[in-house]
């Protein structure tokens, strides 16, 4: 069945230093691959997906996610951390085949707290 | 940019009652789905819904949900006899129809349901 870990709940940075926040999927196929975020009382945007090709993905706001199929991971990173981007962030899975995107499987989140 | 619409932003309703939530998707999608999130849990799945009928649902779809397009633009979620356990918040999501590289489900900012 398809899953998706976040092993970490809540993580702690400080302005400026760097980030990676650590995504593992259980998927059949190749999978459909995304990261969101989701400040208070907001709804979920995209940072970032994976469906195919270079297997390193650029993102809005900075951020950046690798695809390891060896690994079955999705890690999101990003250089230098602004206060800003405190938020929740989710990795899901799309389980889609060939050319519908299907139900997204997510994890449990995130919680990024960034000290100034 | 388009954007998914949800309204009421917050509802509280008494438990036994109907609720409906309402969507408005992105005009040129086909696909409109309903995710939930109980407080502190993962966003989970909900049901998937194409050319006017359930593509896909989750086990905790059960009787007591329904989904409809009413109309050429509006996507809705009834809940006939809401539980305590039925508090959430409810995401209404779109996608186009094929998988391309832009693909993805937009969000909306979800309702939040109060159960008393």
């Amino acid at each position: 069945a398809q899953s998706v870990t976040q092993p970490d709940i809540h993580i702690t940075v400080s302005e400026g230093a760097s980030l990676e926040l650590r995504c593992n999927y259980s998927y059949g196929a190749t999978p459909y691959l995304f990261w969101y975020v989701q400040s208070p009382g907001q709804g979920l945007q995209l940072l970032l997906k994976y469906f195919s090709g270079d297997t390193l993905v650029q993102g809005i706001k900075g951020f950046e996610a690798e695809f390891k199929r060896s690994q079955s991971s999705f890690n999101l990173r990003k250089p230098s951390v602004h206060w800003s981007d405190a938020a929740e962030y989710f990795c899901a899975v799309g389980a889609g085949r060939g050319s519908t995107l299907g139900r997204l499987y997510f994890g449990r989140g995130t919680q990024l707290t960034v000290w100034p | 940019e388009p954007e998914v619409t949800q309204t009421p932003s917050h509802q509280v309703t008494q438990m036994g009652q109907e609720v409906i939530l309402r969507c408005v998707p992105i005009s040129n999608h086909l696909y409109f789905y309903w995710y939930r999130q109980i407080l502190g849990q993962k966003v989970e799945f909900l049901v998937s819904f194409y050319n006017n009928e359930i593509s896909e649902k989750s086990e905790i779809f059960d009787d007591q949900f329904s989904v409809e397009r009413p109309d050429g633009s509006n996507f809705t979620l009834k809940i006939r006899s809401t539980k305590l356990e039925d508090s959430a918040m409810y995401f209404c999501a779109s996608s186009p129809g094929q998988v391309t590289p832009n693909t993805e489900a937009f969000f909306g900012q979800g309702t939040r349901l109060t159960v008393v």
